[in-house]
C-alpha cells in the first residue's frame, strides 16, 4: 500500500501562531484526507483533498498530487486546535493508510 | 444528517474470551463502512471494509474478524482474545460508489478495549 510520511511528529506553538503540517505520500492517489484526533480520540475529518487547494475558517489544506505531498496549514491557532492530525491516503479509493501523525499543543 | 454509533465505549476482557464490537450507521443507505484499530503511539490501521450486505475485504490477517448481517450495520467479532488485540476501535463509513463524493470517511466515537 501507500507509505505516508507526517512532519513534524510534534509541534508545540502559543496561542495566535501559525503552523504548517506536512504530508508525504510515495504513489499516485485517488483519496486523501486530512482528520483531527481531540484529546478524547474522536475522529473529524477536516478535508478531502485528493488535488487543489481548500481553505474552512482558520484551516486550509493544498495538496500537490504530481509531486506527492500535501500541506495542512492552520492559522492564529488555538487552544482547541490541539490534538493529533493525521494525513491518509490512497489509490483505491477505499483502504486508507494513516500516517502516524503530528501532535500539536498549543498553549495559552 | 447521518450518524455512526458504536458500543461498548470502553471493554475490559479476559484473554481467551470472545468479542463482539458493534456499529451502526443513520441517515444513509448503502455505505461503506470500515474498521480500523489504533494502538499505542497513534497509527490507524485499517482492518476490514465492506462495501455491502455479507460483503467482507480483510486488510490485515490477524485473530478478528468482522460481519455485516444488515445494510448499517458492521460487527468485529474475536472468537478468543489476545493481548495484542487491546486498542482503539474505530468504525468509519463512507458513501457508495455511486454517489457524488466518494471517499470521504467520517468516524464514529471508538471503543477502547483492554485485554488483560
Amino acid at each position: 500500500g501507500i507509505q505516508v510520511e507526517q512532519s513534524p511528529p510534534d509541534l508545540i506553538l502559543q496561542e495566535g501562531a501559525n503552523s504548517t503540517l506536512r504530508c508525504n505520500f510515495s504513489d499516485s492517489v485517488n483519496n486523501l484526507q486530512w482528520f483531527h484526533q481531540n484529546p478524547w480520540g474522536q475522529l473529524i475529518n477536516l478535508f478531502y483533498i485528493p488535488s487543489g487547494t481548500k481553505q474552512n475558517g482558520r484551516l486550509s489544506a493544498t495538496t500537490v498530487a504530481t509531486e506527492r505531498y500535501s500541506l495542512l496549514y492552520i492559522s492564529s491557532s488555538q487552544t482547541t486546535d490541539s490534538g493529533v492530525y493525521f494525513c491518509a491516503a490512497s489509490n483505491s479509493g477505499y483502504a486508507l493508510n494513516f500516517g502516524k501523525g503530528t501532535s500539536l499543543l498549543v498553549t495559552p | 444528517s447521518q450518524t455512526i454509533h458504536q458500543w461498548p465505549a470502553t471493554l475490559v476482557q479476559p484473554v481467551g474470551s470472545p468479542l463482539s464490537l458493534e456499529c451502526t450507521v443513520e441517515g444513509t443507505s448503502n455505505p461503506n463502512l470500515y474498521w480500523y484499530r489504533q494502538a499505542a503511539g497513534r497509527g490507524l490501521q485499517l482492518l476490514f471494509y465492506s462495501v455491502g450486505i455479507g460483503q467482507i475485504s480483510s486488510e490485515v490477517p490477524q485473530n478478528l474478524s468482522a460481519s455485516r448481517p444488515q445494510d448499517r450495520q458492521f460487527i468485529l467479532s474475536s472468537k478468543k482474545l489476545l493481548l495484542s488485540d487491546s486498542g482503539f476501535y474505530l468504525c468509519a463509513w463512507s458513501g457508495a460508489a455511486t454517489a457524488g463524493t466518494v471517499w470521504t470517511q467520517y468516524f464514529g466515537p471508538g471503543t477502547r478495549l483492554l485485554v488483560l
